[in-house]
């Protein structure tokens, strides 16, 4: 099956620091979505993006299909953007099943 | 929002007991999902429903068994709980129409913290 790779596994930044998280995966995908999970454990979904570039606020990322990765942008961290960062990916067979990375730890200090 | 409540939030149980989780959702989305996370994991797929009484298998259903009589419900079973299961438990719905067309994004509940002892 698909496999998703995060990385890095963990990250730790001062405050205002800007960041990059990436994403890859094995095969051709229909769907491509990052999501944060903050300290208290909610899922909050940040993108959908099977392709092409997106911007919510300080947040943005960058789907290449062809070269198979995923990219979220975080500038100027703040300490809420803290927690697990998940990419999951829904194979082009899979009945809208998403595949899930094993997520980049992120630490914003103060 | 996307009007998705699970019950209950939190549970402890005893090793051999049945346990059923609900998710409970207010916008007539399709699809549903029931996934587990564990420490140190991505979520893991356990079923899936893509209509009323229309489920399949995840990557992880052995020990669990799910029904949809209606659309708005979405109900999770241990049979006979064992301590493998302990985690958090999400559970999600998908399919939207989104700007005139149809967007599979996934929306999450809040999660059940359930321990079996």
């Amino acid at each position: 099956g698909i496999q998703v790779e995060q990385s890095p596994p963990d990250l730790i930044l001062q405050e205002g620091a800007n960041s990059t998280l990436r994403c890859n995966f094995s095969d051709s995908v229909n769907n491509l979505q990052w999501f944060h999970q903050n300290p208290w454990g909610q899922l909050i979904n940040l993108f959908y993006i099977p392709s092409g570039t997106k911007q919510n606020g300080r947040l943005s990322a960058t789907t290449v299909a062809t070269e198979r990765y995923s990219l979220l942008y975080i500038s100027s961290s703040q300490t809420t953007d803290s927690g697990v960062y998940f990419c999951a990916v829904e194979n082009m067979d899979s009945n809208y099943q998403l595949i899930w990375g094993a997520g980049t730890k992120l630490i914003i200090k103060p | 929002d996307a009007g998705i409540t699970q019950s209950p939030r939190h549970k402890v149980t005893e090793t051999g007991t049945p346990v059923t989780l609900r998710c409970h959702q207010t916008e007539n989305h399709r699809y549903m999902y029931w996934y587990r996370q564990d420490p140190g994991h991505g979520l893991r797929l356990i079923h899936y429903s893509y209509g009323v009484k229309d489920t399949d298998k995840g990557e992880v259903s052995d020990g669990y068994s799910v029904s949809r009589s209606k659309t708005e419900d979405f109900l999770l079973t241990l049979e006979s709980a064992t301590s493998s299961q302990t985690s958090v438990y999400f559970c999600a719905i998908s399919e939207w129409l989104l700007a005139g067309e149809i967007s599979y994004e996934q929306y999450f509940g809040p999660g059940t913290r359930l321990t079996v002892t």
